[in-house]
């Protein structure tokens, strides 16, 4: 079965840094594109980046403004998502998604069709 | 970058009732378009990928249309577990961006 376990998230001061694991399993992972989307508490959805198959290609949010960096490791079937000067607005809960696009060239999605359950951030002082 | 907008941002119907939601792209997008269902407290599900390909396992009462600009997502004869919050996203276009949402309640 697949599976996506979210992982690093936690409480930390504006300006700091988090990094994220998104761990893969049950499906061959080096083979599809995957995504970070957030839902900050009573909103919607919102993406925040994609990397393709092979860690090529990656794309991001406008919001990310340079801060995030995106990452996988096929080897250890991990995604990665590196926060940098966070702000009290990232505060949201972070989920990884899988595209069920087999070796579709980013950023053109075929759709999220399995979802971790998320890692919450929340940046206050 | 692509805005999606849709509407209306909260519906209220009864059930076996017929509900349409709309997403707009602020530019065509071509069939690039899905559709997600999220139900209180759980993750978001892909329904509708492609404007109108139902995901496998979804029932047959939804369906999807529309193309460039102009997309619907329709439920027919709408049932008590479909309560939720309904997505659109752009599949096309960095940045894949989310419509803000339409919330579906029963009457």
């Amino acid at each position: 079965q697949e599976h996506l376990v979210e992982s690093g998230g936690g409480v930390v001061q504006p300006g700091r840094s988090l990094r994220l694991s998104c761990a893969a399993s049950g499906f061959t992972f080096s083979i599809f594109g995957m995504h970070w989307v957030r839902q900050a508490p009573g909103k919607g959805l919102e993406w925040v980046a994609a990397i393709s198959y092979d860690g090529s290609n990656k794309y991001y949010a406008d919001f990310v403004e340079g801060r995030f960096t995106i990452s996988r490791d096929n080897s250890k079937n991990t995604l990665y998502l590196q926060m940098n000067s966070l702000r009290a607005e990232d505060t949201a809960v972070y989920h990884c998604a899988k595209d069920q696009g087999v070796v579709v060239p980013l950023p053109i999605s075929q759709g999220m069709d399995v979802w971790g359950r998320g890692t919450a951030v929340t940046v206050s002082s | 970058d692509v805005q999606m907008t849709q509407s209306p941002s909260s519906l209220s119907a009864s059930v076996g009732d017929r509900v349409t939601i709309t997403c707009r792209a602020s530019q065509g997008i071509g069939n690039y378009l899905g559709w997600y269902q999220q139900k209180p407290g759980k993750l978001p599900k892909l329904l509708i990928y492609s404007a109108s390909t139902l995901q496998s396992g979804v029932p047959s009462r939804f369906s999807g249309s529309g193309s460039g600009t102009d997309f619907t997502l329709a439920i027919n004869s709408l049932q008590p577990e479909d309560v939720g919050t309904y997505y659109c996203q752009n599949f096309i276009s960095a940045p894949l961006t989310f419509g803000g949402g339409t919330k579906v309640e029963i009457k």
